[in-house]
Parts: structure tokens; C-alpha cells; sequence
């Protein structure tokens, strides 16, 4: 079955530099999440998308911008990264109500 | 908010059961799942209780008690592959995820 595919699956940035990290949802998924996980931490919900508008906003800093495409693909994009903002990042996607499915996940390193 | 407890560690031996608790306070309720994680890896969804009760799934079974804000994930016949990383997550009527810390259980042979 189809899963959730999310590229790059490895980044390196330096200080300052925008970041710009991709999710395709299983298909016929209406709605997208995004998660940040940092070492030994649970994933933290940043915000969601359902049929490409803005469903919720958790915990995500206001340098970090998303947006879900016609084709329901997600785009998270970052700027002005920062140390702290090496994680991994994960997307999920699901029917509305239903099971969330975890993409592999971005892991993202700034020097 | 969401408030969700789970113990932090815990060790077994191959073959034997293992039940990971978990304890939320919520502001709202739609649902309590439990996802597995590898070190490094997704959490991949293991099963899901929004009526109490329990839900068996083959070796994985999950119980719920939502007047204690309680569940259980009960794992039988452990073996070395299910040394992970096991996530309590209460889901809002909102439909966001909010996790628990995670339980990591060890499978020693």
C-alpha cells in the first residue's frame, strides 16, 4: 500500500539559511500534519492542513511557514533556521477522523 | 491541554508479556492511539480505542477506560524486533495528536 513520502529525508543548513521540506499524502488523504521531534523528545504537532486550508497551528514559530497544494501536498518551510530547529520532522496524513499515518520523516541538521 | 503520563522504561523477556499504561488529562477526547518507534525511525500506527473496552489485534491488544483516563497497550510474545519506542497519543475533537513521552521497552533474549 501507498504510504506517506516526504523528501529530503536528510538536510544540512547553516545558521540563517531557509529550509524548504516536502509531504505527499497517502492518496485520497484529505488532511496533512506536521510534527517536530527533536532528540529523545516526543513529536510535537506544529499545524495542519484539510483540504488545502489551515485546519490548526500548534506549536510552530512564526519563522515556519506551510501550505497544502491542489494536489494536496504539503510544503513546510522554514527560515532563518536556527540550532535548535534540528529535528526530525515528520508529516502525517488521514481521511478526515481517521488513523493518522507517519511519513519516514526530514531529518534536519543546522550547523 | 493535554497531560499524558506513561512510564519511561521498561525491560522483559522474549516470549513474555509486557503492558505499558498510560494516563491522560484532557480538555477534550476523540480517541487514544498507540503508535510504535523505532530509534530514528516513523511511529507506525499499532491500534486505536475511542469506546471503552478492549481491541485485540493479533499480539498487541489496547484497553481503554475514558471515565479513568486510562489505557493499556498489552504486547504478548514479545519478541527482540518490538524493542522500540511505544507513543500514547490522545487525539483532540479537533483531530490533533497530542503524545506522551514515550515508554522505550527492551526485549532481553
Amino acid at each position: 500500500a501507498a504510504g506517506v513520502i516526504q523528501s529530503p529525508r536528510h538536510l544540512i543548513k547553516e545558521k540563517r539559511e531557509t529550509a524548504t521540506l516536502k509531504c505527499y499524502p497517502i492518496p485520497r488523504h484529505d488532511t496533512v500534519y506536521w510534527y517536530q521531534q527533536g532528540p529523545g523528545q516526543d513529536p510535537q504537532f506544529l499545524i495542519s492542513f484539510y483540504e488545502k486550508m489551515q485546519s490548526d497551528k500548534g506549536s510552530i514559530p512564526d519563522r515556519f511557514s506551510a501550505q497544502q497544494f491542489s494536489d494536496y501536498h504539503s510544503e513546510l518551510n522554514m527560515s532563518s533556521l536556527e540550532l535548535g530547529d534540528s529535528a526530525l520532522y515528520f508529516c502525517a496524513s488521514s481521511t478526515t477522523q481517521e488513523t493518522q499515518y507517519f511519513g519516514p520523516g526530514t531529518r534536519l541538521l543546522v550547523l | 491541554g493535554q497531560n499524558i503520563d506513561q512510564p519511561t522504561e521498561m525491560t522483559a523477556t522474549e516470549g513474555a508479556i509486557v503492558q505499558i499504561n498510560c494516563t491522560y488529562q484532557t480538555s477534550g477526547f476523540n480517541g487514544l492511539f498507540w503508535y510504535q518507534q523505532h530509534a530514528g525511525e516513523a511511529p507506525t500506527f499499532l491500534s486505536y480505542n475511542v469506546l471503552d473496552g478492549l481491541e485485540e489485534k493479533g499480539r498487541f491488544s489496547s484497553f481503554l477506560s475514558r471515565s479513568k483516563g486510562y489505557s493499556y497497550l498489552l504486547l504478548k510474545e514479545l519478541q527482540m524486533k518490538d524493542s522500540a519506542s511505544y507513543l500514547c497519543a490522545v487525539r483532540a475533537p479537533n483531530y490533533k495528536l497530542s503524545f506522551g513521552a514515550g515508554t522505550t521497552v527492551t526485549v532481553r533474549a
